[in-house]
């Protein structure tokens, strides 16, 4: 079946340094992937996503690249900021009919000045 | 645009009751998803919802069940309730089935 392996949190970084959150995947055919990011009491919030193989989405200064040689979707940004302490969410969509997202185990991220 | 909706926000129960969570999509969309969020075992599909129509289901046992009405909105039920649902149930929407999924704020459930 359809499995996404993440990095262990929590990952403590200080307000401007470099991020990167491993993620890597298992699944048969072409799935879709996913970054959620979720804040505190709150849902999950879309934050990228890629679709095909060498896709990069971004958002917010975030970026990921699908991967499909390593199965890999390792989300970075180049300078995080306090707002961006959150767990982090590598998921993925499988292709067919079943629609469900999979999800990592999340990574706790928090940024401190 | 609104985003997801569900209600209540919080609720808590004790063993061997019977538990309604509800969801509404956003405007214009059909499908609607269930998740569970436990602490210890991540997010946990449970239920697919498209057209009115269950479509897919995770591996959580019969008590778990739920509808989408002609609206889209839909329900959660939970019945039997145990300890160990005790968890965040997040609803989400998408426009069709291979579209991004959008998530509500979830219904923290406590089971006493």
């Amino acid at each position: 079946g359809n499995s996404v392996t993440q990095m262990e949190g929590p990952v403590t970084l200080s307000e401007e340094a470099f991020l990167t959150i491993n993620c890597t995947y298992t699944a048969t055919g072409y799935p879709s992937l996913f970054w959620y990011v979720q804040y505190p009491g709150e849902g999950l919030q879309l934050l990228l996503k890629a679709t095909k193989a060498d896709d990069k989405g971004s958002n917010k200064g975030f970026e990921a690249t699908y991967r499909k040689e390593t199965t890999s979707f390792h989300l970075e940004k180049g300078s995080v900021q306090v707002s961006d302490s959150a767990v982090y969410f590598c998921a993925l969509r499988g292709t067919g009919t079943a629609s469900k997202l999979t999800f990592g185990t999340g990574t706790r991220l928090q940024v401190t000045l | 645009e609104a985003g997801v909706t569900q209600s209540p926000t919080h609720l808590i129960k004790t063993r061997g009751q019977q538990v309604t969570l509800r969801c509404s999509p956003i405007s214009g969309h059909t499908s609607v998803y269930w998740y569970q969020q436990a602490l210890g075992l991540g997010l946990q599909f449970l239920l697919w919802y498209d057209e009115g129509e269950e479509r897919n289901r995770g591996n959580f046992p019969p008590r778990f069940s739920g509808r989408q009405f002609p609206n889209y909105s839909s329900e959660l039920n939970v019945n039997a309730l145990e300890l160990e649902d005790s968890a965040l149930y997040l609803c989400a929407s998408s426009l069709g089935s291979n579209q991004p999924q959008h998530f509500g704020d979830g219904t923290r459930l406590s089971i006493l």
